[in-house]
């Protein structure tokens, strides 16, 4: 079954510190995506990816870069990790076509102490 | 920019009562968004539980329906009687017929429904 999995489900970092979120997708889409969702807010968008080898900036960027070294892979990167970045993450993929919709991972539960 | 609004950030239904989540949107690009409900149960991803591409047109999946109303801008979802197992949280989410890429989501609402 085509799927969106993240790893890992849970991790504690420390302030300064390297965090790399890993996502991994078997539905053979082109596109993929980094959300994170606090409460009081809906998922914003950090980076996103239209194939191997693209990212590109989504609406909340600052602090995190993106890698995308394969159609099945797509990571999120914490170069200096900072409480701000407490959150739930979510990655999905989808495929380009207007009328399609996102397949989703089960979250990433970041916690920076 | 685009946007989602969902003004209540939880309801507590009783189990075989009608529910009723609000949302509305606002579109800035050319023609008119697609529409989507997505649900994330305890400990697990989103997922799409109904989406609707014509505005004017309604849509149902397991026993929810939406209705995309163009000129209220609203699309809001609908249960005649919920079970407990529909205790989840529910994000309204629009696709814009223009820089078709980004999805926006609203803050989601999480139902809590009580036996």
């Amino acid at each position: 079954e085509a799927a969106v999995t993240q790893s890992p489900r849970n991790k504690v970092a420390v302030t300064g510190g390297k965090v790399t979120l890993s996502c991994n997708q078997t539905n053979n889409h082109n596109n993929m995506y980094w959300y994170r969702q606090d409460t009081g807010h809906g998922l914003r968008l950090i980076h996103y990816s239209y194939g191997a080898g693209s990212t590109e900036k989504g609406d909340i960027p600052d602090g995190y870069k993106a890698s995308r070294p394969s159609q099945e892979n797509f990571s999120l990167i914490l170069e200096l990790a900072t409480p701000s970045q407490t959150s739930v993450y979510f990655c999905a993929s989808g495929d380009s076509g207007q009328n399609s919709d996102y397949t989703f991972g089960s979250g990433t539960r970041l916690l920076v102490i | 920019g685009d946007s989602v609004t969902q003004t209540e950030g939880q309801v507590t239904v009783s189990e075989s009562k009608s529910l009723i989540i609000n949302c509305t949107y606002s579109a800035t690009s050319i023609g008119y968004p697609n529409l989507f409900w997505y649900v994330r149960y305890p400990g697990e991803g989103l997922q799409l539980l109904l989406k609707v591409i014509t505005a004017g047109q309604k849509g149902s999946s397991r026993g929810f329906e939406a209705t995309y109303n163009k000129e209220a801008t609203s699309f809001h979802l609908q249960k005649a009687s919920v079970q407990e197992s529909d205790s989840a949280v529910y994000y309204c989410a629009l696709r814009p017929r223009t820089g078709g890429y980004k999805v926006v989501f609203g803050s989601g609402t999480r139902l809590l429904v009580s036996p």
